[in-house]
């Protein structure tokens, strides 16, 4: 069973770029999945953020596209996200997360999650 | 892309089925078959409870449905247990390699 864990700095300040990694355990990073990054501000829902194939293909959020930077180090079997220009709307936890969308075992939905790393903007 | 509009509370009886909406456009729900839906604790990370409208993943109780219809979608609790108490989110493909959720529900049992 695949676990994902997130990790990074829980305080970045406002202007400066967010930074977080996602560590894979219990799979490869280069199966046919895609791997995903999804926010959530405190007390609020769930938002999309983009996505990435061990290819390197990546889709991203229309919202956040010109901030976004998403990459996968296949060494290292994990994948990381990378916002820049952070301000206090950026505060959220952050969850990486994966996705079939091919094969007979496609789910084209957000099928494991990892735990979360908490995120906020201050100076 | 908007998000998908989720009624922000539901509520139900211990035993009683309890349905919540998701409105889309044809441009996300009405356009595809690949809506989901999450489960989340207070402090917990969502868990998958639908995929692609109707299928269950496996370890997730026969008594959690999912439907379509147009552009809205739906989950059906039947049988509430407390353990369901949580909030819910949908979740659709919105076309171009996005993806959209809607804003939650938070489904109280009485």
């Amino acid at each position: 069973q695949v676990q994902l864990q997130e990790s990074g700095p829980g305080l970045v300040k406002p202007s400066e770029t967010l930074s977080l990694t996602c560590a894979i355990s219990g799979g490869s990073i280069s199966s046919s999945i895609w791997w995903s990054w999804v926010r959530q501000p405190p007390g609020k829902g769930l938002e999309w953020i983009g996505e990435i194939y061990h290819s390197g293909s990546t889709n991203y959020n229309p919202s956040l596209k010109s901030r976004i930077t998403i990459s996968v180090d296949k060494s290292k079997n994990q994948f990381s996200l990378r916002l820049s220009s952070v301000t206090a709307a950026d505060t959220a936890v952050y969850y990486c997360a994966k996705t079939r969308r091919s094969g007979s075992d496609a789910t084209n939905a957000f099928e494991i999650w990892g735990q979360g790393t908490m995120v906020t903007v201050s100076s | 892309q908007s998000a998908l509009t989720q009624p922000p509370s539901a509520s139900g009886s211990l035993g009683q089925p309890v349905t919540i909406s998701c409105t889309g456009t044809s441009s996300d729900i009405g356009g595809y078959n690949y809506v989901s839906w999450y489960q989340q604790h207070p402090g917990k990370a969502p868990k998958l409870m639908i995929y692609e409208i109707t299928k269950r993943p496996s370890g997730v109780p026969d008594r959690f449905s999912g439907s379509k219809s147009g552009n809205t979608a739906s989950l059906t609790v039947s049988g509430l247990q407390a353990e369901d108490e949580a909030d819910y989110y949908c979740s659709s493909y919105a076309g171009s390699n996005n993806w959209v959720f809607g804003g939650g529900t938070q489904l109280t049992v009485l």
